[in-house]
């Protein structure tokens, strides 16, 4: 299936482990954030999503971190699955342009 | 399965040439987003259409075009195609697009649920 481009950083962990994906954003006026999933041959999938009003946001086995200071972005998974195997994006936003900017992506490898 | 699809799921064809490919938007969707994704330069926004009128745009080449019609389907047509165009083309639609919420919201419709890309090999 198709995917993205084959140069991209790799993560690579054992299954039940806790991944840490870390995303470098360019736009200092970005005020909303989202990472996504792509599996191989689908489109991207909407993870989780912060504002920059805050610096932390949880969902399930997920957290995103946001630290505005350094225009860092991190999504982490909580006991990584087979499943969770992707390539994940983080995106950007300055809600005034309305578009969303991409990062390159990380491809994540779970080990069973 | 996001309730987007996109035709073709393949198209190849050579410079010069001219293709169309098409979205249909989940049921209900007002908002059309396309998306270009290749090897060098990742996802890139190309253009996006609300309830029919163009709404935003990105990185679109004057090449390229797109529509939203009636029914809410839209078409990007890439004319006078070059090797370089050869990439996944995704579509994605969101509920809809108020200039209160941020594009990808999830908040208020605005989370954008993709398709599943159409590639395009230009030889």
């Amino acid at each position: 299936g198709e995917s993205v481009g084959l140069h991209l950083p790799t993560l690579s962990v054992q299954e039940g482990d806790n991944s840490i994906i870390n995303c470098a954003y360019s736009n200092s006026a970005s005020d909303y954030f989202i990472w996504y999933k792509q599996e191989s041959g689908k489109g991207p999938q909407f993870i989780i999503d912060i504002r920059s009003n805050m610096d932390k946001r949880q969902g399930q086995r997920v957290t995103v971190l946001l630290n505005k200071t350094v225009k860092h972005l991190s999504l982490q998974i909580a006991a990584t699955q087979p499943g969770d195997s992707a390539v994940y994006f983080c995106a950007e936003e300055n809600t005034g342009f309305q578009k969303l900017v991409f990062g390159t992506g990380t491809r994540l490898l779970v080990s069973p | 399965d996001s309730g987007v699809t996109q035709t073709p799921k393949h198209l190849i064809t050579a410079t010069g040439q001219r293709v169309t490919l098409r979205c249909s938007p989940r049921s209900g969707d007002l908002s059309v987003y396309w998306y270009q994704q290749s090897l060098d330069q990742g996802l890139q926004f190309l253009i996006q259409y609300y309830n029919g009128e163009e709404r935003a745009k990105g990185n679109i080449l004057e090449r390229f075009s797109a529509q939203q019609f009636p029914d809410l389907h839209s078409e990007l047509n890439l004319s006078s195609l070059e090797l370089g165009d050869s990439a996944l083309y995704f579509c994605a639609s969101s509920v809809e697009r108020g200039f209160w919420a941020p594009t990808g919201g999830a908040d208020r419709g605005g989370e954008q649920f993709f398709g599943p890309g159409t590639r395009l090999t230009v030889l």
